[in-house]
C-alpha cells in the first residue's frame, strides 16, 4: 500500500521557538494533505487541509499565523508550529490523498509526538 | 453540531469471538463512513469504506453495515484475535470538500 512518512517522529523543544513537521507521500502524488491533531483518548481534530501550489484551508478555530502550512509539492507537505507553548503539546499526524474526492483513500504518517517545555 | 459518538471507550472480549464496535452519528448526512484501525504512538490505518447506498460491506474478517435511517454503522470482527487488539476509529466524509471527520475511537482488547 501507500506510505507517507513523517519527520520527526518526536520533538521537544523549548517555549517560544518554532518546529517544523514534515509530511511526505513516498509512493504516490498527493493532490490533497491533511494535517489533525490528536490529544490521548480523542479523536484526530482536522486542523487544516492543504492543496499542492495553494493556500491551505484551515478549520475554525486554528490560528493561520501559528500553525503555518506549505504544500510545495506533490509529494511534501510541512507544518511549522511557531512560537510554540507547552499547550502546542500534541500528537500531529498528517494524511495525503491521490485524488480530490473523498472516497480516495487517506494514507496517515505515522504521526510527530511534539512536547514543547 | 455534528455529532459522531462510538458506543464505547473500551471494549474486551475473549479470543475467536466477534467484535461488534457502533458508531453512531447525529446532525450529519454523511455520503460515506470509512473505519480506521489505530496502534497507540501511530496513525490510523485506513480498513474499509462503505457509501450511504449499500447496506454492508466485507473484507475478510470484517464486516461493516451502514444503517441511515438509524444513523448508525456497525463494525464486525470474526474470529477476533489478540493481533486485532487496536483503537478504531469510524470517520463520515460528505461527497463535498472530502474532509473526514472522525470519532473518538474504542478500543478494543482481546484476550487469549
Amino acid at each position: 500500500g501507500a506510505v507517507v512518512s513523517q519527520h520527526p517522529s518526536r520533538v521537544i523543544c523549548k517555549s517560544g521557538t518554532s518546529v517544523k513537521i514534515e509530511c511526505r507521500s513516498l509512493d504516490f502524488q498527493a493532490t490533497t494533505m491533511f494535517w489533525y491533531r490528536q490529544f490521548p483518548k480523542k479523536s484526530l481534530m482536522l486542523m487544516a487541509t492543504s492543496n499542492e501550489g495553494s493556500k491551505a484551508t484551515y478549520e475554525q478555530g486554528v490560528e493561520k499565523d501559528k500553525f503555518l502550512i506549505n504544500h510545495a509539492s506533490l509529494t511534501l507537505s510541512t507544518l511549522t508550529v511557531t512560537s510554540a507553548h507547552p499547550e502546542d503539546s500534541s500528537f500531529y499526524i498528517c494524511s495525503a490523498r491521490e485524488g480530490t474526492t473523498s472516497t480516495d483513500t487517506q494514507y496517515f504518517g505515522p504521526g510527530t509526538r511534539l512536547t514543547v517545555l | 453540531s455534528q455529532k459522531i459518538e462510538q458506543n464505547s471507550e473500551a471494549l474486551n472480549i475473549q479470543e475467536g469471538k466477534t467484535a461488534t464496535l457502533t458508531c453512531n452519528y447525529t446532525n450529519y448526512s454523511p455520503a460515506y463512513l470509512q473505519w480506521y484501525r489505530q496502534d497507540p504512538g501511530r496513525g490510523p490505518v485506513f480498513l474499509l469504506l462503505i457509501r450511504e447506498n449499500e447496506k454492508e460491506k466485507r473484507k475478510e474478517r470484517l464486516k461493516v453495515t451502514f444503517d441511515t435511517t438509524l444513523k448508525q454503522s456497525l463494525f464486525h470482527i470474526t474470529a477476533s484475535q489478540p493481533a486485532d487488539s487496536a483503537t478504531y476509529l469510524c470517520a463520515l466524509a460528505g461527497t463535498n470538500a472530502g474532509k473526514s471527520t472522525f470519532g473518538d475511537g474504542t478500543t478494543l482488547t482481546v484476550k487469549p
